[in-house]
C-alpha cells in the first residue's frame, strides 16, 4: 500500500505565485525526501529532510516536517513555467530495509 | 560521475510474451538497485530491490522476477506478459547505507502489452 499521499493530486498557478504542496505518511521513517518528475522523464532528486529536523531550504524550495503529525510540505516559491513537472514524496523507513516509498504525487502546472 | 542506463526505452509486447528490461549503473561500487512501475498518471510502485549481488527482496506478488547477476546490473523479466503489466518502468540506485541518501533514476522504459 501507499506509504505517502499527496495533496493536492493537481495545482495550477501563475508564474510568480507560490506553489505548496502537502505529504502524509503512516509509519515512523527515517528520513523524507521530494522528488520531481517531468513528463515521461525519471525522478529527480529535490531535497531530504531528516526526522530530526523541522524545516530545509534549498534554493526557492523550503521543506518541513511534523514527525507528530506524519505530514511534510513542500513549498516552491516565485514558480516559474520550467516548474511545471509532477512533485513525490518519498519516506525511507527507520527498519533499515532500504525501502522508499514513494506517495501519489502533485501534478504542478505554472501558467506564464 | 554516476549514470545509470536503462533500457530499452520504448518496447511493445503481446499478452505472454517474454520481457526483459535492464540496468546498469557506472560510477559507482555495491549500490543498492531498485525496480519501480508507474501506472499513467500515478505515483510509484516499488517492485523489488536489492542490496546485493542475487539478493533480491519483492514487494509486490506478481508474474515478475528480478535478477541481479553482476554487482551493478539489475534485470528485470517475465516469462508471459499480462495486459496489466502495462507501465512505465523505472529503475534507481542509492549508496549502500541505511537509509540514507537519494534515489538516483534512470529515464524509464515504457512498456505496452496488448
Amino acid at each position: 500500500s501507499q506509504q505517502g499521499e499527496e495533496d493536492p493530486q493537481a495545482l495550477s498557478i501563475q508564474e510568480g505565485e507560490n506553489a505548496t504542496m502537502n505529504c502524509s505518511y503512516k509509519t515512523s521513517i527515517n528520513n523524507l525526501q521530494w522528488y520531481r518528475q517531468n513528463s515521461g522523464r525519471g525522478l529527480v532528486h529535490l531535497i531530504l529532510i531528516r526526522s530530526n529536523e523541522r524545516e530545509k531550504h534549498s534554493g526557492r524550495l523550503r521543506v518541513t516536517l511534523d514527525t507528530s503529525k506524519k505530514s511534510s510540505s513542500l513549498l516552491i516559491t516565485a514558480s516559474r513555467a520550467a516548474d511545471t513537472a509532477s512533485y513525490f514524496c518519498a519516506t525511507v523507513l527507520t527498519s533499515g530495509t532500504y525501502k522508499y516509498i514513494f506517495g501519489t504525487g502533485t501534478r504542478l502546472k505554472v501558467l506564464a | 560521475s554516476q549514470t545509470i542506463h536503462q533500457w530499452p526505452a520504448t518496447l511493445v509486447q503481446p499478452v505472454g510474451s517474454p520481457l526483459s528490461l535492464e540496468c546498469t549503473v557506472e560510477g559507482t561500487s555495491n549500490p543498492n538497485l531498485y525496480w519501480y512501475r508507474q501506472a499513467a498518471g500515478r505515483g510509484l510502485q516499488l517492485l523489488f530491490y536489492s542490496v546485493g549481488i542475487g539478493q533480491i527482496s519483492s514487494e509486490v506478488p506478481q508474474n515478475l522476477s528480478a535478477s541481479r547477476p553482476q554487482d551493478r546490473q539489475f534485470i528485470l523479466s517475465s516469462k508471459k506478459l499480462l495486459l496489466s503489466d502495462s507501465g512505465f518502468y523505472l529503475c534507481a540506485w542509492s549508496v549502500r547505507l541505511a537509509g540514507a541518501g537519494e534515489l538516483f533514476f534512470g529515464e524509464g522504459s515504457r512498456l505496452t502489452v496488448l
